[in-house]
């Protein structure tokens, strides 16, 4: 089982819908970030949030807003998504920021966008 | 741009055989982490390496990292159908303040191992 909980496991939105993706963790972590993952592909950095504020957006288009209410959530607001956003969503946390430090992943959301 | 090539990006081969997964940079990296991500899960660390010439094992998992801290390779021997899955090499994402936020990754393995 996996210490970072990401809630909805699967996800099938319209274009004009807004949702939310949701990441918990209570391992007292304080960062956390958010990936982007297309099929037979690795990883794509998103956001990185440190102590709950927002420290790197890698130009992510705004239809993806994030948010990080307190050290242990970490939600992704979605907004009038295309359907090349479709992909598996992965929330991760690590005790703080720092190349050495392990990252602990979520199993991910998986996001259509029909 | 801190790019890690890896290779190869599929592998298989048949249980008992012994495999080597390589991953290279131009660019110098503080470390490198090795993951391993199965169907329907997110990935899941193996090990760090911090030290250039470091040797890590993990059982039958042999991690080394280059002299000049730009490459790694992860050695299976006697693969195991268990071995099946994505192999991620991974190193911090530098930015221009220094700092280290995120992690840029490879392009994976996909390894099989046939029984």
């Amino acid at each position: 089982d996996t210490e970072v909980t990401q809630t909805p496991k699967h996800l099938v939105m319209g274009m004009t819908n807004k949702k939310s993706l949701k990441c918990e963790q209570h391992m007292g972590h304080r960062a956390m970030y958010w990936y982007k993952q297309k099929a037979k592909k690795p990883p794509e950095l998103m956001f990185v949030y440190s102590y709950e504020k927002l420290s790197i957006n890698e130009s992510v288009p705004s239809r993806f807003s994030p948010e990080c209410p307190n050290s242990s959530l970490l939600n992704l607001h979605l907004h009038a998504l295309q359907p090349e956003d479709s992909a598996l969503y992965l929330c991760a946390s690590s005790q703080d920021l720092g190349g050495t430090r392990p990252q602990h992943f979520g199993d991910g959301t998986r996001l259509s966008i029909l | 741009t801190q790019l890690l090539e890896q290779s190869p990006q599929f592998l298989s081969i048949q249980e008992g055989e012994n495999l080597t997964v390589y991953c290279n940079s131009s660019s110098v990296f503080s470390s490198l982490q090795w993951y391993r991500q199965e169907p329907g899960e997110g990935p899941v660390l193996l090990v760090t390496v911090v030290t250039g010439g470091e040797v890590k094992k993990l059982k039958r998992l042999t991690f080394q990292f280059g002299d000049a801290r730009k490459d790694s390779s992860l050695h299976i021997t006697a693969a195991q159908t268990g071995d099946t899955g994505l192999y991620l090499c991974a190193g911090p994402l530098m930015y221009s303040g220094g700092g280290a936020d995120g992690l840029t990754f490879g392009k994976g393995t996909h390894l099989i191992i046939q029984p």
